[in-house]
């Protein structure tokens, strides 16, 4: 059972929209910034979003990250198929000191 | 271009030991923390391990803790990840990870290396 709470699937048709959810606590989400991470099935995840809502270099944006109180949300806007893929969130927790991720969200572009 | 390359993975029984090691590339080692993150078949992603630029903090998930060691070697620019007393839950794919700046996030990823613990 993760720190972290995202719901384990979400879909969309292609040039839709779609957010995730990361719902944490005072001591994770609440008192630390989030990143987002991308994976495709049988490679390594790549950062997608830092400090709640920068994106790093190469990453369009159409992906884009908020965070307010223990709830940090990342959006997808204009969806493509090769955006399909597993979504997690990820933050430090002042209180296991140490990094907590999400489940993991699949996103399947209909 | 940074580039992060794990190896030592394998098959070992339970009760085993393995040490991993991640070669860093592409960037000024000594100045970032680095961690482990694994991820079970068909899991999500399991923070295991950070370790300060310096070597001098070091942080672990209560589930290795004891069990395993991280450790980085500077001259060598790689991080390293010992692991004793093996479990069958700790069967996963193990990648190495920089952390960014302020060490909240992991910007930069290796492709990873696959341990099994079974008999």
């Amino acid at each position: 059972q993760s720190v972290l709470t995202q719901p384990p699937s979400v879909s969309a048709a292609p040039g839709q929209r779609v957010t995730i959810s990361c719902s944490g606590g005072s001591l994770n989400i609440g008192n630390n910034d989030v990143s987002w991470y991308q994976q495709f099935p049988g490679t390594a995840p790549k950062l997608l979003i830092y400090d709640n809502n920068k994106r790093p270099s190469g990453i369009p944006d159409r992906f884009s990250g908020s965070k307010s109180a223990t709830l940090a949300i990342l959006d997808i806007t204009g969806l493509q198929t090769g955006d399909e893929a597993d979504y997690y969130c990820g933050t430090w927790d002042s209180s296991l000191i140490g990094a907590v991720f999400g489940g993991g969200t699949k996103l399947t572009v209909l | 271009e940074v580039q992060l390359l794990e190896s030592g993975g394998g098959l070992v029984e339970p009760g085993g030991s393995l040490r991993l090691s991640c070669a860093a590339s592409g960037f000024t080692f000594s100045h970032y923390a680095m961690s482990w993150v694994r991820q079970a078949p068909g899991k999500g992603l399991d923070w295991i391990s950070t370790i300060s630029g310096s070597g001098r903090s070091t942080y672990y998930a209560d589930s290795v803790k004891g069990r395993f060691t991280i450790s980085r070697d500077t001259s060598k620019k790689t991080l390293y990840l010992q692991m004793n007393n093996l479990r069958a839950e700790d069967t996963a794919v193990y990648y190495c990870a920089k952390n960014d700046e302020r060490e909240l996030c992991f910007d930069y990823w290796g492709p990873g290396t696959l341990l099994t613990v079974s008999s």
